[in-house]
């Protein structure tokens, strides 16, 4: 267990939709990322949260935001939904920016 | 921006063969990491590498650290079933500084292996 928390674990939509994805990083984690996985695909870096500040993007999608709250939990919002956006959404955390990664189960989103 | 890239795709060794993966990054990393991904799991964090030209061992893992802090290598002695996984490698970008960029991922080593 790392003590990353994504929820839900599974989700299924139809394209057009709106889901959001939740995270709550390990307990004193200040940084907290989002990436994407499709099939055998490597993780592509969404976005980046340090103490509630966007840090860091990546090649996210303008259908998709996301923010980090007060207290430290992150949503990730993906919107229009379209068929190629089925994939595993993992949320990562670390004590600073620089250190070691500890990632969630990981979100599998299914779009129809 | 900066580029990490990973090969090979994929590995099939027999059980007892060794096996090697390699990560280059188009630019200078403040620092290289190493994840092994399990089928059906999620990254987990192996090792952290900062020093250039510094190497690190676990038990049959062996990590390199180039000396430019532009490429790296993970090298498993006489793979085991367990040693199943994808290995990625993860560079933080320098951002000026002390300070950190982004922590990008290489596209991973799909390893197999054989009894």
């Amino acid at each position: 267990d790392s003590g990353v928390t994504q929820t839900p674990k599974h989700l299924i939509t139809a394209t057009g939709q709106r889901v959001t994805l939740r995270c709550s990083p390990r307990s004193g984690d200040l940084s907290v990322y989002w990436y994407q996985q499709s099939l055998d695909q490597g993780l592509q870096f969404l976005i980046q949260y340090y103490n509630g500040e966007e840090r860091a993007k990546g090649n996210i999608l303008e259908r998709f935001s996301a923010q980090q709250f007060p207290d430290l939990h992150s949503e990730l919002n993906l919107s229009s939904l379209e068929l190629g956006d089925s994939a595993l959404y993992f949320c990562a955390s670390s004590r600073d920016v620089g250190q070691e990664l500890f990632f969630g189960e990981g979100s599998r989103l299914t779009v129809l | 921006g900066q580029q990490v890239m990973q090969i090979p795709q994929y590995q099939h060794v027999q059980e007892g063969e060794d096996f090697t993966t390699y990560c280059n990054s188009s630019t200078t990393l403040s620092n290289i990491q190493w994840y092994k991904q399990r089928p059906g799991g999620h990254p987990v964090f192996l090792i952290q590498l900062v020093k250039s030209g510094e190497v690190k061992k676990q038990k049959r893992l062996t990590f390199q650290f180039g000396e430019a802090k532009k490429n790296s290598s993970l090298h498993i002695t006489a793979t085991q079933t367990t040693d199943v996984g994808t290995y990625f490698c993860a560079g933080w970008e320098r951002a000026g500084g002390t300070s950190y960029g982004k922590l990008t991922f290489g596209q991973g080593t799909i390893l197999t292996v054989h009894p």
